[in-house]
């Protein structure tokens, strides 16, 4: 069975410090994407950024970056310069090549970015 | 935007009732996909479909049920409502949704069920 941890129910940030976001993963799968959305208090799911299992580089997007260490099964998400609009929930998620097709999220992170 | 539309964004019912959630999927997108998101039990895949076909069923209780149509439009059906149900249902969509990893998942506003 596939799962994903965030271990950190709520961070803080000081505005334009950067901030890491823990995630960890366990799969027996070889083949698997990794994602992580944002999610507002508006509600709505946010698509950030991907990481593939066998993508040699870490992923970025912008001030998104992806800290994909595949021997410790972890995947974590660091927002560069944060911002007030930064504050929100966020979502780490994993498909699985043998998983079907279904995303399985962690319980995520709510982040505050405080002036 | 994500492109993905749902509707309606907010709806409240009785216990015992029949409600349908609607969602339209990005231009080009294939697969439809819809989750619960509730206190509870947090964000949870409930079903895909593909081209009009049921590929993947997850944790969706028998008194869901859903479809896509041939315009690739999908609705969830939920019936015999109770509190336990009021959540937030996320319907997503991508390109294609046949177990590629990379096939990145796009999703509505979300339309919040509360059933009293």
């Amino acid at each position: 069975a596939q799962k994903i941890t965030q271990t950190q129910p709520g961070m803080f940030v000081q505005e334009k410090e950067a901030v890491t976001l823990d995630c960890t993963y366990d799969t027996s799968d070889q083949s698997y994407g990794l994602f992580w959305y944002k999610q507002p208090s508006s509600g709505e799911m946010i698509f950030l950024i991907y990481q593939g299992s066998y993508d040699e580089q870490n992923a970025t997007e912008g001030r998104y970056s992806l800290n994909f260490q595949k021997a410790r099964k972890s995947a974590n998400l660091v927002i560069s310069a944060s911002q007030l609009g930064d504050s929100a929930m966020y979502f780490c998620a994993m498909r699985p090549e043998g998983g079907g097709n279904k995303l399985t999220f962690g319980t995520g992170t709510q982040l505050k970015v405080e002036l | 935007d994500s492109g993905v539309t749902q509707t309606p964004k907010h709806l409240i019912t009785a216990t015992g009732q029949r409600v349908t959630l609607r969602c339209s999927p990005r231009s080009g997108d294939l697969s439809v996909y819809w989750y619960q998101q509730s206190l509870d039990q947090g964000l949870q895949f409930l079903i895909q479909y593909y081209n009009g076909e049921e590929r993947a069923k997850g944790n969706i209780l028998e008194r869901f049920s859903a479809q896509q149509f041939p315009d690739l439009h999908s609705e969830l059906n939920l019936s015999s409502l109770e509190l336990g149900d009021s959540a937030l249902y996320f319907c997503a969509s991508s390109r294609r949704g046949a177990g590629e990893v990379t096939d990145t998942q796009y999703f509505g506003p979300g339309t919040r069920l509360t059933v009293l």
